[in-house]
């Protein structure tokens, strides 16, 4: 079965512009995150959907940051305008939300912002 | 709220030796999972182990295992006979497990990093 994919796996960028990640949850699961890594600040949640529905945003740092799920297969992460401070590397994960809550992590995207 | 501590920022351990990585956490929630992530060099984070809190055995993967000890809110991670392939950074996790408004929501700890001496 293929695991959570995310794309681009790496992208460079300068600041101001418009960055979008995208993520294709595992069949069939029900839930997708999105996280945020860096060495300051760890692992953060910044938003996660249940059923293609935005459930808790609560980590999403700021307005320049929106995420969408326009249906059980796809999601994005929106980045506008991006800023240095944005360089981290971006997780999708997707749950089974009845098995145990076990979340499976995509390979992630390594943005840098210049 | 919940909370997870890995107070650990860095290991050593000696090849072919176990290893404990420690894990508290706090929760109002009755039901609720406990995780273990590995996050080699190369950046994936891999599901390790999942203990639930209504579990009567310790979970064991293999190598590894979960030391449960709910009263004390503990789940320390056991590698056993290590190898140094198992030089990574290890992430304890939790999430609630009864569904609830709001849904589940997977909360992090810091992370240990561990080394493996040959």
């Amino acid at each position: 079965d293929a695991g959570v994919i995310q794309s681009p796996r790496h992208e460079v960028t300068e600041m101001g512009q418009e960055v979008t990640l995208r993520c294709k949850p595992i069949s069939g699961h029900d839930y997708l995150f999105w996280y945020r890594q860096t060495m300051m600040r760890g692992l953060e949640l910044l938003i996660y959907f249940n059923n293609n529905v935005p459930i808790d945003d609560s980590g999403m740092p700021e307005d320049r940051f929106s995420a969408k799920m326009p249906n059980a297969s796809f999601s994005t992460l929106k980045i506008q305008p991006s800023e240095p401070r944005d360089s981290a590397v971006y997780f999708c994960a997707s749950s089974l939300g009845i098995s145990g809550n076990t979340i499976y992590f995509g390979e992630g995207s390594w943005l840098t912002v210049v | 709220a919940q909370k997870i501590t890995q107070t650990q920022p860095g290991m050593f351990v000696q090849e072919k030796e176990a290893v404990t990585l420690d894990c508290t956490y706090d929760t109002s929630d009755p039901s609720y999972g406990l995780f273990w992530y590995k996050q080699p060099s190369s950046g994936e984070m891999i599901f390790l182990i999942y203990q639930g809190s209504y579990d009567q055995q310790n979970a064991t993967e293999g190598r590894y295992s979960l030391n449960f000890q709910k009263a004390r809110k503990s789940a320390n991670l056991v590698i056993s006979a290590s190898q140094l392939g198992d030089s990574a950074m290890y992430f304890c996790a939790m999430s609630p497990l009864a569904r609830r408004t709001g849904g589940f929501k997977t909360i992090f700890g810091a992370g240990t990093r561990l080394f493996v001496k040959a």
